[in-house]
């Protein structure tokens, strides 16, 4: 099984609001990524979490905050994005730490407003 | 920074043809990984390569990487319509451990 979850799917916020992406893996994997998709583009890194300690963090603006609760769970909290944050954000995990082949959940597609 | 070199960035092709496309860098990567992706979905992996000169097969699908370790080829034979989407060369690097992905090629293939 090599399946990482997002939730939600879809997400429509406004400039103001608060909103959490999910992302779970249950592969036992203790490296989990964060990364931001524009159309037609290459994901680009934003953060990566080594046993649950953020390990790396691509000069993300502080709009966007990612925690990781427990060695499965990686939320990226969101608040007064702006409407150029509008893009698909997949959540990855890999096996141990940035050596191993990481594996990419759906993506939530995130339109601000 | 590293860069990978992805061509070509976009293919039309005929059903039951034979599809090509390659990366290549300018320094060296430990493992090279061929995804693809359809449209609002996340990457799915397709090929791992660890060593040097290997070549591995995944169905109709074969990738090698090269023997400097700064290039990779991934070949589709006989497409068929489900093949659309768009495939990233990535490599990985483990000093740095990030992943670096190609501008990706967009498939498209006509039935």
């Amino acid at each position: 099984d090599t399946e990482v979850t997002q939730t939600p799917k879809h997400l429509v916020m406004g400039m103001t609001n608060k909103k959490s992406l999910k992302c779970e893996q249950h592969m036992g994997h203790r490296a989990m990524y964060w990364y931001k998709q524009k159309a037609k583009k290459p994901p680009e890194l934003m953060f990566v979490y080594s046993y649950e300690k953020l390990s790396i963090n691509e000069s993300v603006p502080s709009r966007f905050s990612p925690e990781c609760p427990n060695s499965s769970l990686l939320n990226l909290h969101l608040h007064a994005l702006q409407p150029e944050d509008s893009a698909l954000y997949l959540c990855a995990s890999s096996q141990r730490d940035m050596e191993n082949i990481q594996y990419f959940g759906a993506g939530t597609r995130l339109s601000v407003l | 920074g590293q860069q990978l070199n992805q061509s070509p960035q976009s293919m039309f092709i005929q059903e039951g043809e034979d599809v090509s496309m390659n990366c290549t860098s300018s320094s060296i990567f430990n493992t090279w990984l061929w995804y693809k992706q359809d449209p609002g979905e996340g990457p799915v992996l397709l090929i791992a390569l660890y060593k040097a000169g290997e070549l591995t097969s995944n169905g109709r699908l074969t990738a090698q990487f090269g023997i400097t370790r700064k290039d990779s080829f991934l070949n589709i034979s006989a497409s068929i319509p489900s093949d659309v989407g768009i495939y990233f060369c990535a490599g990985l690097e483990g000093s740095q451990g990030n992943l670096i992905f190609g501008k990706g090629t967009k498939l498209s293939v006509k039935p």
